[in-house]
């Protein structure tokens, strides 16, 4: 089973809104990934959780608050967002071995599409 | 630093003729290569990899890919494509010193028409 699920599908709020995305996976990985993705456009990375610890954070404003409370679990909480933040808001995980030099593959879930008005 | 071309912004097909979408990569290090597919209004979809071994890689829904280290290519075919086939198709490289990055190219839509 390699199935990551995000909820939700869809949605819309307000600039003054504060809403939350959820991903969750079972399949024992433990680094998971948050990616944003505008329309014609490849997903760029926002942030990556290793073991439950943030390992990466490619400089996102703090609008976008990670958070992974356990292993199959990330939530990507938001808050004042911009209408230029509208996007497909993508998760995904990967095995996270600790010794060096091994890549291991992403696998991705099917987004929240997101709308600021 | 890596990075990854998509030298086809669009490739038009008609139904049941064989397709093959360009990749090329550079990086100073060894490489890891993938092509996702993403249909409409859906999330990414691993069609195959490369980590090691040999070049010539089998993916789903009949899709291969040739690793080629000295032409930095990895070139995406299917010798019959389908309707169902329409939809954009990334290629990404990882590896280069981070475990975690994904580099992406700008993708390339695949249109399949009958």
């Amino acid at each position: 089973d390699t199935e990551v699920t995000q909820t939700p599908k869809h949605l819309v709020m307000g600039m003054t809104n504060k809403k939350s995305l959820k991903c969750e996976q079972h399949m024992g990985h433990r680094a998971m990934y948050w990616y944003k993705q505008k329309a014609k456009k490849p997903p760029e990375l926002m942030f990556v959780y290793s073991y439950e610890k943030l390992s990466i954070n490619e400089s996102v404003p703090s609008r976008f608050s990670p958070e992974c409370p356990n292993s199959s679990l990330l939530n990507l909480h938001l808050h004042a967002l911009q209408p230029e933040d509208s996007a497909l808001y993508l998760c995904a995980s990967s095995q996270d071995r600790t010794s060096g030099g091994v890549y291991e593959t992403q696998y991705f879930g099917p987004g929240t599409r997101l709308l600021v008005l | 630093a890596q990075s990854v071309t998509q030298l086809d912004s669009q490739v038009p097909v008609f139904e049941e003729a064989p397709v093959e979408l360009r990749c090329n990569y550079s990086s100073s290090v060894s490489v890891y290569l993938f092509w996702y597919v993403q249909y409409p209004n859906q999330g990414l979809q691993l069609l195959l990899k490369y980590l090691s071994g040999s070049t010539l890689v089998k993916g789903i829904n009949g899709f291969e890919a040739e690793f080629n280290k000295s032409q930095t290519s990895f070139h995406l075919r299917k010798p019959s494509v389908h309707i169902s086939d329409t939809a954009e198709y990334f290629c990404a490289v990882g590896g280069g010193g981070s475990n975690y990055k994904l580099t992406f190219g700008k993708g390339t839509l695949l249109t399949v028409n009958p």
